[in-house]
């Protein structure tokens, strides 16, 4: 099976740019899904296909693919923005799914 | 609008059997572009996928609950279920139902809606 590697956390100045990496194998052949989760609340999609951005979510959320890892940039970081975000993908091996650890970002 | 609720016990004892249904409104739960998902959050961890099932009844499940887990779908209520047995402690976690969208030959997926999610707590 594969796994998904994420940092722990990270933290941005309000305004700012900040990056979340997601890391695995299985991204060298599978597309990337990045989730944004608020204390309490259900996850929301934010990315599906490395870099497609659903209906109703801010422009400030990109995601790109490079070789292993997918990243999800948040441009202008808002205080609304704070929150765990994970990626997600399908497994190398099988029909089975997998998401990353999780990464904090706290807006400073 | 697409709309999941999950439904089921909050507490349930050790070594039983775990029974939670989704129930979807605002869109067929036969319709044959869609999968369904449940992915589970133990108290402050991550998320963890569980299971997917398409509306024929085909499943996928993740393979460290597969001996114990069944899915199953009643598209005359527009709802699917889990059931897993042999509970533990570990089992403890909030249960969220998806809709799951698996495209281009199965390399793109993700998870576009979400239930509100069901906490379930495992304890004798």
């Amino acid at each position: 099976s594969s796994e998904l590697t994420q940092d722990p956390a990270v933290s941005v100045a309000l305004g700012q740019t900040v990056r979340v990496t997601c890391q695995g194998d299985s991204l060298r052949k599978f597309y990337a899904s990045w989730y944004q989760q608020k204390p309490g609340q259900a996850p929301i999609l934010v990315i599906y296909g490395n870099n497609h951005r659903p209906l109703g979510i801010s422009g400030r959320f990109s995601g790109s693919n490079s070789g292993d890892t997918a990243s999800l940039t948040i441009t202008g970081a808002l205080a609304e923005d704070e929150a765990d975000y994970y990626c997600n993908s399908r497994d190398t091996t099988s029909n089975h799914y997998v998401f990353g650890g999780g990464t904090l970002v706290t807006v400073l | 609008q697409l709309h999941l609720q999950e439904s089921g016990p909050g507490l349930v004892r050790p070594s039983e059997t775990l029974s939670l249904t989704c129930t979807v409104s605002g869109a067929p739960i036969s319709d044959i572009t869609y999968f369904w998902a449940w992915i589970r959050q133990p108290p402050g961890k991550g998320l963890e996928w569980v299971g997917t099932i398409y509306y024929t009844g085909s499943t996928f499940y993740n393979p460290s609950v597969a001996p114990r887990v069944a899915m199953s779908v009643d598209t005359s209520k527009n709802q699917f279920s889990l059931n897993l047995n042999s509970l533990t402690a570990a089992d403890t976690a909030h249960y969220f139902c998806a809709r799951h969208i698996v495209v281009m030959a199965a390399t793109m997926s993700y998870f576009d809606s979400w239930g509100q999610g069901a906490q379930v707590i495992v304890s004798s």
